[in-house]
């Protein structure tokens, strides 16, 4: 099984449509992380969270809202979809070193129309 | 602010020769480097890390990099590449000295190996 687990691994959903993506993982990370995955624009971070009473927006937070669970869970959702939001999302987690590399998720494929 | 550049969208090499895939970062402070690895249909995989010590760092699969502080870069490379290499890379940097506390990555270089 992976370590980090993200569900649904593509959708496929309307404008105006409320969407929730989900994150859970097996590593004992404290940090987790939503980033979203464009054609020439590579990765940029939506949301993170360093425990569950921390949350921080990232570069491009808006029109997204998480909510961190348990220290395992961490859902990104998409209040009212836009087709701008087409994207690959990938959810991530940290140990507790800054100095520590980043494990992905194998992402989520969000389609609007 | 951090920042990160991969000039190249795509860079085009034949097995066995020698690859470089660019990067350039932009930071107040000393950084952390840090380069990953996208397989189609997959999420990204840590490949190396720079974070203090020797400029030169090695990683999985045979890649390595090599930090340039006065040229502000961290290209990574190998010796001798393999179809197997042929995938999306991702430089990504981290300025420890600014509180930010997430990494910011690059555009993405896609590498393509011919037999």
């Amino acid at each position: 099984d992976a370590d980090v687990t993200q569900t649904p691994r593509n959708r496929i959903t309307k404008t105006g449509k409320r969407i929730m993506l989900e994150c859970s993982q097996t590593k004992g990370h404290d940090r987790m992380y939503w980033y979203r995955q464009d054609p020439g624009l590579g990765l940029r971070l939506i949301y993170y969270s360093f425990d569950v009473k921390d949350i921080n927006k990232g570069e491009i937070s808006d029109g997204y809202s998480v909510s961190r669970q348990a220290q395992a869970k961490f859902s990104l959702s998409l209040e009212s979809a836009i087709p701008n939001q087409t994207a690959l999302y990938f959810c991530a987690t940290s140990g507790f070193m800054d100095t520590g590399e980043l494990f992905f998720g194998e992402g989520s494929r969000l389609t609007v129309l | 602010a951090q920042s990160v550049a991969q000039p190249e969208d795509q860079v085009n090499v034949a097995e066995g020769n020698p690859l470089t895939v660019k990067c350039t970062y932009s930071v107040s402070g000393n950084p952390y480097l840090f380069w990953y690895v996208q397989y189609p249909n997959r999420g990204l995989q840590f490949l190396l890390k720079y974070i203090t010590g020797d400029n030169l760092v090695k990683g999985s699969y045979g890649f390595e990099a090599e930090f340039n502080k006065s040229q502000t870069s961290f290209h990574l490379k190998k010796p001798s590449a393999l179809v197997s290499d042929s995938a999306l890379y991702f430089c990504a940097v981290r300025d420890p000295d600014t509180g930010r506390r997430a990494l910011t990555f690059g555009s993405g270089t896609r590498l393509q190996v011919q037999p």
